[in-house]
């Protein structure tokens, strides 16, 4: 199984910061990935998908880059509306795997 | 709009059974693959299963292969998650989500999840 793993596992960020996290896979996925965001008590929501495509109606502030084996997810100026948990998936290859989550909250 | 409706989830003992159902609509229902995600308590998202539009082919976690069965009924927009042998560590809110697309793709519409709780 390819296995995800997500960095850091937590930050604390202000309003207005720049903020990325790293996504890396075990082994090659191309451009097969996703990013969700997920609050608690909601459903998640993707904003990302083939590494670098915004989902409809996801504000440009989100961005992703990556292929192959490293990946980034970058909100460029932090709102009091994203502070939230952060998770990357691959689809490339089944089992599906998502990585362990990246929580982004108020400094 | 795109409509994902789960239920089923409640209370089951240790090696009890459960049939969560996921009812959709505003979308053709046959042309899309299915997908189920669990988020146990505290924990992160984890992909469960997935089934393509067809039902041809279906996808399971290793966590869950061979006590959990996907199945979808194209006639009704339904998609089910038969869960058996039932373990404490399948505790857990289980989503459904419709796939971008027929096969292998990531989830792009998540319904708000039923929570399952194995305990004695």
């Amino acid at each position: 199984d390819i296995q995800m793993t997500q960095s850091p596992s937590s930050l604390s960020a202000s309003v207005g910061d720049r903020v990325t996290i790293t996504c890396r896979a075990s082994q090659g996925i191309s451009s097969l990935l996703a990013w969700f965001q997920h609050k608690p008590g909601k459903a998640p929501t993707p904003l990302i998908y083939a590494a670098s495509s915004l989902q409809n109606g996801v504000p440009s502030k989100f961005s992703g880059s990556g292929s192959g084996t490293d990946f980034t997810l970058t909100i460029s100026s932090l709102q009091p509306e994203d502070f939230a948990t952060y998770y990357c998936q691959q689809y490339d290859t089944y089992p599906l795997t998502f990585g362990p989550g990246t929580k982004v909250d108020i400094k | 709009e795109v409509h994902l409706v789960e239920s089923g989830g409640g209370l089951v003992q240790p090696g009890g059974s459960l049939r969560l159902s996921c009812a959709t609509s505003g979308f053709t229902f046959d042309n899309y693959a299915m997908t189920w995600v669990r988020q146990a308590p505290g924990k992160g998202l984890e992909w469960v299963s997935a089934i393509t539009g067809s039902a041809t082919n279906t996808y399971y976690a290793d966590s869950v292969r061979g006590r959990f069965t996907i199945s979808r009924d194209n006639s009704k927009n339904t998609l089910y998650l038969q869960m058996s042998s039932l373990r404490a560590e399948d505790t857990a809110i289980y989503y459904c989500a419709k796939n971008y697309g027929s096969g292998r793709s990531f989830p792009d519409f998540w319904g708000q999840g039923t929570l399952v709780t194995v305990s004695s």
